[in-house]
């Protein structure tokens, strides 16, 4: 399988800050990665997909870069409701797996 | 709107079965590819299964890989996960989720818990 690994575990940041949040897959997925943004309590929701592409009605402030095995996720002049988990997602090879996430808290 | 409701979830014993729906509406279910997706108690996000908008394919994890089976019927709009079997760490919050058509996912409901325990 291949294995996401996401870093920092823990992200303290304030509002306004920009969020750079890094996922390294153990193999090539291509551009095959997503990433989702999950709060508690609430259904998780695609932000990028194909390392780049943000999803519907997700607002520019949330980019994606990558390819290979290296990825980030930024998230420019960050937002109260921008705290969250965040997970990237590869879907090149069987079984999809996603990384252990990564956790954007408030400082 | 899109929206994905699972029903199904409780406490069940170790070694029993468990069948999750997921109702789906405002959209044409039929055409979409649908997901399973859990996330155990203070963990991550664990996909578990994929089903072709026919139902003509199916992937799973190997974590439920021979105890868990994808299904549904486009006539109800709704998804199945028979769940056999169960472990005790098979208990978490349990989402279905829309493929986006790329296999990724782009509608996810608020999730169902499953409680194994004796």
């Amino acid at each position: 399988d291949i294995v996401l690994t996401q870093s920092p575990a823990t992200l303290s940041l304030s509002p306004g800050e920009r969020a750079t949040l890094s996922c390294t897959a153990s193999h090539s997925v291509s551009s095959y990665l997503a990433w989702y943004q999950h709060k508690p309590g609430q259904a998780p929701r695609l932000l990028i997909y194909d390392a780049s592409n943000r999803a519907a009605g997700i607002p520019a402030k949330f980019s994606g870069s990558g390819s290979g095995t290296d990825f980030t996720l930024t998230i420019t002049s960050l937002e109260p409701e921008d705290f969250a988990v965040y997970y990237c997602q590869q879907r090149n090879i069987w079984p999809f797996t996603f990384g252990p996430g990564t956790k954007v808290d408030i400082k | 709107q899109v929206q994905l409701v699972e029903s199904g979830g409780g406490v069940v014993q170790p070694g029993k079965s468990l069948r999750l729906s997921c109702a789906a509406s405002g959209f044409a279910f039929r055409g979409y590819a649908m997901h399973w997706v859990r996330q155990a108690p203070g963990k991550g996000l664990e996909w578990l299964a994929i089903i072709w908008y026919d139902g003509s394919n199916k992937y799973y994890a190997e974590s439920v890989k021979g105890r868990y089976t994808i299904s549904r019927d486009n006539s109800q709009n709704t998804l199945y996960l028979q769940m056999n079997s169960l472990r005790a760490e098979d208990t978490a919050v349990y989402y279905c989720a829309r493929d986006l058509g790329t296999k990724y996912l782009d509608y996810w409901g608020q999730g169902t818990l499953v409680t194994v325990s004796s």
